[in-house]
């Protein structure tokens, strides 16, 4: 596609489930991340994988994050035992990688926690 | 850590007037991004800027970068209506490494008829 994909664009989910969200790069794009966009907030770095691995996690808030990106193109955001403070915009972005590339954001998936 | 300060965080302002939004930041950086939100959408870049004086103009935008004193501008000319949007600035605190940027809380600006 032409430009970053993610799915769903909304999720409702009842506190304690497990959601996935997914993410579809730009095609040919080395390195995907994820941030998070709390209301009234700038995004927040989560996670950085350059081709299959995390190559930075350091911004998962807790063990109950998990990412993974097995083929080096679609990524899929975990969130086990949701909580209400989970609930806020899930950001996906991709870059061609290296030094002083340009990342390119999709529209974000809204998780909301009830 | 590294912290971004934007402000104003909400500017509501009239058509045909002037007006900056300031960014600051807390350590050394030497690319700083600004980007545009318009409500339910995805971040739009508008400006990508990679060194101390660095200038970049696009329509009524112009942003502005000082490394030394850790500071960027967003200057709006003549503002026109479609501008109302969120307004971000980011800084990449590796160095160019592009993967670890920090945002603003976002400056939300309103451009009244």
């Amino acid at each position: 596609g032409a430009g970053v994909s993610q799915t769903p664009s909304n999720k409702v989910t009842e506190k304690g489930k497990y959601v996935e969200l997914r993410c579809d790069p730009i095609s040919g794009h080395t390195a995907l991340y994820w941030y998070r966009q709390s209301l009234g907030q700038g995004p927040e770095f989560l996670i950085y994988f350059q081709g299959t691995g995390a190559a930075d996690d350091s911004g998962l808030p807790n063990d109950r994050f998990f990412a993974v990106r097995p083929e080096g193109s679609v990524s899929t955001l975990k969130i086990q035992r949701t909580e209400r403070g989970d609930s806020a915009v899930y950001l996906c972005a991709s870059s061609l990688g290296g030094k002083n590339t340009e990342a390119f954001f999709g529209q974000g998936t809204r998780l909301t926690v009830v | 850590e590294l912290k971004v300060e934007q402000n104003p965080l909400f500017l509501s302002m009239q058509e045909g007037k002037n007006y900056t939004i300031y960014c600051n930041y807390s350590t050394t950086s030497d690319r700083l991004y600004w980007y545009r939100q318009d409500p339910g959408k995805s971040l739009e870049s508008l400006f990508v800027l990679l060194s101390n004086g660095a200038v970049k103009q696009e329509g009524r935008l112009m942003a502005s970068l000082d490394t030394k004193a850790r500071l960027s501008t967003l200057h709006i000319t003549a503002a026109v209506h479609d501008l109302s949007a969120t307004y971000f600035c980011a800084v990449d605190s590796r160095g160019g490494s592009n993967y670890k940027l920090t945002f603003g809380k976002g400056t939300l600006l309103t451009v009244n008829p």
